[in-house]
């Protein structure tokens, strides 16, 4: 079963509108982390935001802020003002705790976010 | 600067052909990771690592060799036994904290003729 679903393949948005990209997750780990990131079209993988299972307030960071709802299991990226840089594809990704120390992000198929002058 | 560096940007590939990328960290992570990406996809984990000579296989280990001699490397080979291995190769870095950020590399495309 997939761990992280991103439903949107493509998505349009109007310059300085906002704009939400889907995400919803599986694990039945009570402890966990949500990213987000973005990958230009030269192919970097950029990172935007994280939110963590147990903070109880949605992370922001300027422009980029997630919609965490716990009980749903999504964690939605908003882009608000869109720019026409913001044209990329967007991954979220989970990481679960492990015994052994960290562990590797797993990743959705992404979403991409094509912003229209 | 810190950063992730990978090299080479562009490789091109016989069949048959063994080829290893190169990565290199000056971050201070202890954990780092290969991650290949093919078209219109997701990223798929290969090998990672969290200490100095000790690494666990990823999802898509087949075909694909690793090291770990050095903190700040992690080369990947590319063996002839990858039966596919055209794709876009990333290497990330991070602390061993959950909520450490991955950061990434500019990453590899590789080609195989």
């Amino acid at each position: 079963a997939q761990k992280i679903t991103q439903t949107q393949p493509g998505m349009f948005v109007q310059e300085k509108e906002a704009v939400t990209l889907d995400c919803t997750y599986d694990t039945s780990d009570p402890s966990y982390g949500l990213f987000w990131y973005k990958q230009p079209s030269s192919g970097e993988m950029i990172f935007l935001i994280y939110q963590g299972s147990y903070d109880q307030q949605n992370a922001t960071e300027g422009r980029y802020s997630l919609n965490f709802q716990k009980a749903r299991k999504s964690a939605n990226l908003v882009i608000s003002a869109s720019q026409l840089g913001d044209s990329a594809m967007y991954f979220c990704a989970m990481r679960e705790p492990h015994f052994s120390g960290n562990t590797p992000l797993v990743f959705g198929k992404g979403t991409r976010l094509s912003v229209i002058a | 600067d810190g950063g992730i560096t990978q090299s080479p940007k562009y490789l091109f590939r016989k069949e048959g052909q063994n080829v290893t990328l190169s990565c290199e960290q000056n971050l201070n992570h202890d954990a780092m990771y290969w991650y290949r990406q093919d078209p219109g996809q997701g990223l798929r984990l290969i090998y990672y690592s969290q200490i100095v000579n000790d690494f666990q296989k990823g999802d898509i280990a087949e075909g694909y060799s690793v090291s770990r001699e050095k903190k700040e490397s992690f080369p990947l080979t590319v063996t002839s036994a990858q039966k596919n291995p055209t794709a876009f190769y990333l290497c990330a870095s991070s602390g061993l904290a959950g909520s450490d950020t991955q950061y990434f590399g500019p990453g590899t495309r590789l080609t195989v003729l």
